[in-house]
């Protein structure tokens, strides 16, 4: 079946710094890649995501590749902000559903 | 448009009593979600509707769960009897069914449930 790996959180990060967010995935088929975020106390919203292989997803300074040869969907940012703090979940697309990593907090400090 | 509504946005209450969960999705969506967040377990899909037909209820846990959409705009969760173990932030999401959109799910607020 489908499933997602992302790396285990918090990460903590000072203002500015570089951010990658490791995500893997085991699926059948191609299914579509996204990365969520969930600000404290609010619902997930869709932060990017990408269709297919070597499509590069982007979006508020954030951006993730489908590797389809490595399986990962790794996020980047290269310059956080205090206001980036929030838990991230990467997840794919199944039949009518989407498979969720258990989500990567993240903690930006001044 | 107002996004996914979720009600109450927190509910207290005592083992073995009966809570009812509400969601009005957003207008003209085809697909309805339930998710439960634990901090054990993350994000685990309950069931989801298509057109008000539950197409999926494989992650209900038990028959204590149940859950309804009796038209496009209204769903509710319910649990009868709770127990403290169903504490955790239950959210419902939406998306259109179309082939731009049919896996962006849009997520309501959620509503934090504490049985005691």
């Amino acid at each position: 079946g489908n499933s997602v790996t992302q790396m285990e959180g918090p990460v903590t990060l000072s203002e500015e710094a570089f951010l990658t967010i490791n995500c893997t995935y085991t699926a059948t088929g191609y299914p579509s890649l996204f990365w969520y975020v969930q600000y404290p106390g609010e619902g997930l919203q869709l932060l990017l995501k990408a269709t297919k292989a070597d499509d590069k997803g982007s979006n508020k300074g954030f951006e993730a590749t489908y590797r389809k040869e490595t399986t990962s969907f790794h996020l980047e940012k290269g310059s956080v902000q205090v206001s980036d703090s929030a838990v991230y979940f990467c997840a794919l697309s199944g039949y009518s559903t989407l498979t969720f990593g258990k989500g990567t907090m993240l903690l930006v400090s001044p | 448009d107002a996004g996914v509504i979720q009600s109450p946005r927190h509910e207290v209450t005592e083992m073995g009593q009966e809570v009812t969960l509400r969601c009005k999705p957003i207008s003209g969506h085809d697909y309805l979600f339930w998710y439960r967040q634990t901090m054990m377990r993350g994000l685990e899909l309950l069931i989801y509707f298509n057109n008000n037909v539950p197409i999926d209820d494989s992650g209900m846990p038990e028959d204590r769960f149940s859950a309804k959409m009796p038209n496009a705009s209204f769903s509710t969760l319910k649990i009868q009897p709770s127990e403290p173990r169903d504490s955790a932030v239950y959210f419902c999401a939406s998306n259109p069914g179309d082939d731009r959109g049919l896996y962006e799910q849009y997520f309501g607020p959620g509503t934090r449930l504490t049985v005691t």
